[in-house]
């Protein structure tokens, strides 16, 4: 079962705007995931932040998370070309097995 | 380089015959999983592994086994694959349990064709 979903499903924007797109999970976490997706390809790791941390930074990256909202998001500054690709967020799994649970993602593409 | 690879990376097969997708990862991480990735559906776990010959179902293990004899390798074995079981296949690994606060590392994807 998904535990993280993205919003927007898609979001398209101007080379050199932010793009900003949110996670919404059920259960409690202790930490939350985002990684990236180009298309067709394996997920590369972005981010991690712990359920006791509000906000993180790297590099472009800007990762929020508000546990009482079960919410987290991802500020991508003063977007690329390269930027284009899919973005998932991922908590563990819950029932008792291990493992993350992926959204859906949110599609970003960035116009030249 | 540190890397999780996966081999074939494309593959077309009719139903019912057996086939086996590899997975091999240089970074003696202790956990490896097997995600299938569908449109509108996302990312959804098959199999995963804590390490050698500690293996667990994930959301869809139906159709799938698994094996982990060696800790850098974690095969996914379809043994009379159907249609639906045409997706975008994903390995991954990790240094401890994904749910330990470790990132996954992830294959390059073996996408599968069943006729």
């Amino acid at each position: 079962s998904q535990q993280g979903e993205e919003d927007p499903q898609a979001l398209s924007i101007q080379e050199g705007e932010n793009a900003t797109m949110n996670c919404s999970y059920k259960t409690s976490i202790n930490n939350l995931q985002w990684y990236r997706q180009n298309s067709g390809r394996g997920l590369v790791h972005l981010i991690l932040i712990r359920s006791n941390e509000r906000e993180k930074h790297s590099g472009r990256l800007r990762v929020t998370l508000d546990t009482s909202k079960k919410s987290s998001s991802l500020l991508i500054t003063a977007s690329r070309a390269a930027d284009t690709a899919s973005y998932f967020c991922a908590t563990r799994r819950g029932g008792g097995a291990d493992g993350l649970t992926f959204g859906k993602g949110t599609h970003l593409i960035i116009q030249p | 380089e540190a890397q999780v690879t996966q081999n074939p990376r494309y593959l077309i097969t009719v139903t019912g015959k057996k086939l086996t997708v590899t997975c091999s990862q240089n970074m003696n991480h202790e956990y490896m999983s097997w995600y299938r990735q569908d449109p509108g559906l996302g990312l959804r776990q098959i199999y995963y592994s804590m390490n050698v010959e500690v293996t667990d179902k994930g959301d869809v293990p139906e159709g799938y086994k698994v094996s982990r004899k060696e800790k850098r390798n974690f095969p996914l074995i379809l043994e009379s694959p159907s249609p639906n079981q045409t997706s975008l296949y994903f390995c991954a690994s990790s240094l401890k349990p994904a749910g330990q606060t470790y990132e996954q590392y992830f294959g390059p994807g073996t996408r599968l064709t069943v006729t």
